[in-house]
């Protein structure tokens, strides 16, 4: 099965700077990478997604880029705000039909100082 | 309101003392999963249905059950709960279909079950 590895799992950044975080996962069939955004206390909410047909993907702030050969995908958050702070999970998925299943990384702890 | 619900929210019990916490979604959405959540170790998938009467499965099904015999519908069972079960639940749906944003998975607020 799939295998999803995150790291750092602890990140601080003063306000203003930028964070990164990256994933590697190991089924060369994940097509489908989503990013969670878990605030401290609730649920889990998709903030950025990429699919392996395009190799970078950004909204606002935050940026998705991904590597298909190496089989790594990173999040960057640039001008980071202390509403930033929460716990981000990457995953993958093979994405297509029903094969829905999302496989998390263990999570980064993002920590952004004031 | 487009939403994943689940009951109870917190739940202290025995071991040995049959429970079930309950999911349901409002968005006629084909796939829905269960997920526990430990410390340093993200979300693990306990079992994941595709449709009605379609269950398999996750990479942590050992001492759970579910049934899917609703599409909106997807309770978690806990025949004889043991305290390595203590964790934090989330039920999670999505169109399950192909498309993009049909991967998007909608999670539930979370069920803390405590096992003693």
């Amino acid at each position: 099965g799939e295998n999803v590895e995150q790291h750092p799992s602890t990140l601080s950044v003063q306000e203003g700077d930028s964070a990164v975080i990256k994933c590697t996962y190991s089924d060369s069939a994940s097509n489908y990478f989503p990013w969670y955004k878990q605030e401290l206390g609730k649920r889990p909410q998709l903030i950025i997604d990429i699919r392996s047909n395009v190799g970078e993907k950004k909204d606002q702030r935050i940026a998705v880029t991904l590597n298909k050969t190496a089989k790594h995908f990173s999040l960057h958050i640039t001008e980071t705000q202390p509403e930033d702070s929460a716990v981000y999970f990457c995953a993958a998925s093979k994405g297509s039909g029903g094969a829905n299943n999302l496989f998390f990384g263990t999570g980064t702890r993002l920590t952004v100082i004031p | 309101e487009a939403q994943v619900t689940q009951n109870p929210r917190y739940l202290i019990t025995v071991t040995g003392k049959k429970l079930t916490v309950t999911c349901s979604q409002n968005m006629n959405h084909e796939y829905m999963s269960w997920y526990r959540q430990d410390p340093g170790l993200g979300l693990r998938q306990i079992y994941y249905s595709m449709n009605v009467e379609v269950t398999d499965k996750g990479d942590v099904p050992e001492g759970y059950k579910v049934s899917r015999k609703e599409k909106r519908n997807f309770p978690l069972i806990l025949e004889s709960p043991s305290p390595n079960q203590t964790s934090l639940y989330f039920c999670a749906s999505s169109l399950g279909t192909g498309g993009p944003r049909n991967n998007e998975q909608f999670f539930g607020p979370g069920t803390r079950l405590t096992v003693l």
